[in-house]
């Protein structure tokens, strides 16, 4: 099976730069996702990553280490609106079909 | 364009009784996904269309639940019978060329079976 882990909930301050977290273990690798998704609204594209590496768009960044099965997302300069939950979705290898982590709630505080 | 459009936005009804879930894709994309979304479990893709043809329906949790897309620009998620565990909310998205990254979700349906 796919199995996606992300932490539940963060907090952080305005201004500040927050990174979360996703582990995942899936049968083989064909892209990982990330999505921002405020309160009572759809999912929205954030990233896209399916090499090693670091991908820089505006204040966000997502980075992948596929030997390690790890990922995270950077926001910097945070702002109140940047309060929501992040999902982190992988493609196992041979599969067009993501599966999805709980999603991080991020608040972001004065 | 008025984006993806979903319809009814909620919809409250008894277990047991028929569920049907209407999404209408952007002009010209020619793909169209379904998502289930709870609690519990996430958010789930049920079904994929490519020009109007179910691709990968892996993702349907079971038989009560069937997918149809006529045409190009309507689509249906159809829960027969409805159970209390159906309540989520349910999204269609629609892309041009299949990507991910260009998915675009409508409103969502917010789905209470009592």
């Amino acid at each position: 099976g796919q199995n996606i882990d992300q932490p539940t909930e963060m907090t952080a301050t305005e201004g500040a730069i927050v990174q979360i977290n996703c582990t995942y273990q899936t049968s083989g690798f064909n892209g990982l996702f990330w999505y921002q998704q405020h309160a009572g609204e759809a999912p929205t594209f954030l990233s896209y990553n399916v090499l090693d590496g670091l991908e820089e768009k505006g204040r966000f960044s997502s980075f992948l280490s596929r030997s390690k099965g790890y990922s995270y997302l950077l926001l910097k300069e945070l702002q109140m609106k940047d309060s929501a939950s992040y999902l982190c979705a992988v493609r196992p290898g041979g599969s067009y079909i993501p599966t999805f982590g709980r999603g991080t709630s991020l608040i972001v505080h004065p | 364009d008025a984006g993806v459009i979903q319809s009814p936005r909620h919809e409250v009804t008894e277990m047991g009784q028929e569920v049907t879930l209407r999404c209408k894709p952007i002009s010209g994309h020619d793909y169209l996904f379904w998502y289930r979304q709870t609690m519990m479990r996430g958010l789930e893709l049920l079904i994929y269309f490519n020009n109007n043809v179910p691709i990968d329906d892996s993702g349907m949790p079971e038989d009560r639940f069937s997918a149809k897309m006529p045409n190009a620009s309507f689509s249906t998620l159809k829960i027969q019978p409805s159970e209390p565990r159906d309540s989520a909310v349910y999204f269609c998205a629609s892309s041009r060329g299949g990507g991910m990254e260009t998915q675009y979700f409508g409103p969502g349906t917010r789905l209470l079976v009592l």
